[in-house]
């Protein structure tokens, strides 16, 4: 069966620090990888998703990027983070093909302080 | 550009009401639709889905059935329980494999 994993759960780093939070899922090939952002009223915001290795689209320009540099990992990162940068940061993986469903990790909270 | 709009919350009914959640969407084409419920300190998960034109989705007493016509994907069940009480969202996923979420609708079910 397929799995996802994502870590850590939870986050804490000072303003201006990197940031590196990765997701792998197991289970299946070539996945469809997608990075999601949940803030209190602003519902899940789709950041980055990814149909194949290297291939990656950025939905909202901001201080992330994403990477894929295997098949089923999926890398969000920032230089440096902006007291912005906090919420809850989802991972998510669909097979490909049309109207399959997406699956989500447990997530990580991220508080930039 | 594609997108999804959910009813504001949150909502609150008493156990066994009647359930509506209102979701419409815009799209080029026709994409599949979702709804996924999210519980007090878990992650998201799929509840139901239809991937074309007047499928029903059903799943744990809910219901959606999916209007071409009126760009829709209501959400609705018969009888509310305390345990239904959750985030719910709806999405849609196209042909370029986005996934796009609505805002999301807590609701809350009393005793």
């Amino acid at each position: 069966s397929q799995t996802i994993h994502q870590w850590p759960a939870t986050l804490v780093q000072p303003v201006g620090s990197p940031l590196s939070l990765e997701c792998t899922v197991e289970g299946t090939s070539n996945p469809n990888l997608y990075w999601y952002r949940q803030a209190a009223g602003r519902g899940l915001q789709l950041l980055f998703y990814s149909v194949g290795i290297g291939q990656i689209s950025s939905e909202v320009p901001q201080n992330l990027s994403a990477s894929r540099p295997q098949d089923r990992q999926f890398i969000l990162s920032s230089k440096k983070l902006l007291l912005s940068d906090s919420g809850f940061y989802l991972c998510a993986w669909s097979a490909q093909g049309v109207g399959t469903e997406a699956f989500f990790g447990q997530g990580t909270r991220l508080t930039v302080v | 550009g594609n997108s999804v709009t959910q009813m504001e919350g949150p909502v609150t009914l008493s156990e066994e009401a009647f359930l509506t959640i209102n979701c419409t969407y815009t799209a080029t084409g026709y994409p599949s639709l979702f709804w996924y419920v999210q519980y007090p300190g878990e992650g998201l998960q799929l509840l139901l889905k239809a991937t074309k034109a007047d499928d029903k989705g059903s799943n744990k007493g809910f219901e959606a059935t999916y209007r071409k016509e009126t760009t829709s994907f209501h959400l609705e069940k018969g009888s509310v329980q305390v345990s239904d009480s959750a985030v719910y969202f709806c999405a849609q996923s196209n042909r370029d494999d986005k996934i796009i979420f609505g805002k999301g609708t807590r609701l809350h079910i009393l005793p």
